[in-house]
């Protein structure tokens, strides 16, 4: 199905793994994001990418990786989790600079 | 910097009740504007933008909101509330549509019976 797929859809994990959240959109769009959304502070922007190996740092980057190797593909990578980061992580896309996001259904992370 | 402000983070409105949501934003150029909706367990979903001409958008589900540049406001509104968009409702700001939205903290609406 065409669209933007978020995997896993929930995932429990400890204080100090590593985890890496997917995200696979079929549009070919150039530009995709990671966004938390925590309560009372709306979505913020960890990590975003105009094309294929071309990432750039959001508001919130600190403790998260990124690696766009294939235009579908953008990966988030927990390096050592931590409480903090327990949220819901949402990915998005976008054809161009004046076209609107399409979301993911998102990742509800828990981090114990 | 780009910041959005959402004026209550809950909503209380009747079945067929006017339902209005309010957002303003800080720009240091001319803004995109935007309102998004998310139903629970899942992502946003465009309602509707504004980048340029008419200040008066309409979206989608008899939403439209209007963009005030004096007031710096862009609020969200519906003539009558049904059950349906019970929902949480953001708005964002942009320099370009498709290009790191700064968003509110959202607003959660109730609608009753």
């Amino acid at each position: 199905d065409a669209g933007i797929t978020q995997s896993p859809r929930y995932k429990i994990t400890e204080t100090g793994r590593q985890v890496t959240l997917m995200c696979h959109q079929t549009w070919s769009h150039s530009y995709m994001f990671w966004y938390r959304q925590d309560l009372g502070h709306g979505l913020r922007l960890i990590y975003y990418s105009a094309a294929a190996d071309i990432t750039d740092k959001g508001e919130v980057p600190d403790g998260y990786v990124v690696s766009r190797s294939k235009t579908e593909n953008f990966p988030l990578t927990l390096e050592s989790a931590t409480r903090s980061q327990t949220s819901v992580y949402f990915c998005a896309s976008s054809e161009g600079p004046d076209s609107p996001l399409h979301f993911g259904n998102g990742t509800r992370l828990t981090v114990t | 910097a780009q910041s959005v402000t959402q004026l209550g983070s809950h909503v209380s409105v009747s079945e067929g009740a006017l339902v209005l949501l309010r957002c303003n934003y800080s720009s240091s150029v001319p803004p995109y504007l935007f309102w998004y909706v998310q139903y629970p367990n899942q992502g946003l979903q465009l309602l509707l933008k504004y980048t340029t001409g008419a200040t008066l958008v309409k979206g989608i589900n008899g939403f439209e909101a209007e963009f005030k540049k004096s007031e710096t406001s862009f609020h969200l509104t519906k003539p009558s509330a049904h059950m349906s968009d019970a929902a949480e409702y953001f708005c964002a700001v942009g320099k370009a549509a498709g290009n790191k939205l700064t968003f509110g903290g959202g607003t959660r609406v109730l609608v009753k019976p």
